[in-house]
């Protein structure tokens, strides 16, 4: 069964850009979470989706978007860029929600802001 | 205020030691308890994790960690570290009424040979 996968797995872009990354879960998991993780902040917890509905959102501006498609896909979109938002963004998947269902993670994106 | 803390960032041991990780938490209630790994350039992988029932769980590749409720802690251990658990150790809560996740600052293990 292939695991999670996100691409693309680098990217580089300007202040004041959009970017938009995707994921796509392992087959059958109906339950995508993206986090992002800095060396100063660690790893924080964007959000949540789970057929195709934001389930639970963490404290980040709205400027961080995100989407799941009926087919689970997700895509997570960052609006007028920031230095502040190089990272790397990694996304899981699970059955069921998080918390009582394992989340298996894909390699993540590294964004890097110049 | 809800944090989940590792008080040691780093950490060096000798292959064949055994290994403890910390990881403390504060929570209104019992948290849903969790220990990831990530090895560098990949994505993190469960160790193991604590809903309830025995304190002491049994997790992949040797390792074991414990729930002491009255010590808030979660603390993870190996009795013998091989060179390939080189790697970066989160220790993660979620409250049992949310899916809120949050994770701890991490803990890097460096194995001397």
């Amino acid at each position: 069964k292939a695991g999670v996968t996100q691409t693309p797995r680098y990217l580089i872009k300007t202040r004041g850009q959009q970017v938009t990354l995707s994921c796509s879960p392992i087959s059958g998991h109906r339950s995508v979470s993206w986090y992002q993780q800095t060396p100063g902040q660690g790893l924080q917890f964007l959000f949540e989706y789970f057929s195709e509905t934001q389930r639970n959102k963490g404290n980040f501006p709205g400027r961080f978007s995100g989407r799941q498609f009926s087919n689970s896909r997700s895509e997570m979109n960052v609006s007028t860029l920031e230095l502040g938002d190089s990272a790397l963004y990694l996304c899981a998947s699970s059955l069921g929600l998080q918390g009582r269902n394992e989340q298996f993670f894909g390699p993540g994106t590294r964004l890097t802001v110049l | 205020a809800q944090s989940v803390t590792q008080p040691d960032i780093h950490i060096t041991v000798s292959e064949g030691a055994s290994l403890e990780l910390r990881c403390n938490y504060s929570y209104g209630a019992t948290p849903y308890l969790f220990w990831y790994v990530q090895s560098p350039g990949q994505g993190l992988q469960l160790l193991l994790k604590y809903f309830s029932g025995d304190t002491l769980v049994q997790g992949i590749k040797g390792f074991e960690a414990e729930f002491k409720r009255s010590q808030s802690s979660f603390n993870l251990r190996k009795p013998s570290v091989h060179w390939s658990d080189a790697a970066e150790y989160f220790c993660a809560v979620e409250p049992y009424n949310n899916n809120d996740m949050r994770f701890g600052a991490g803990t890097r293990l460096t194995v001397k040979p």
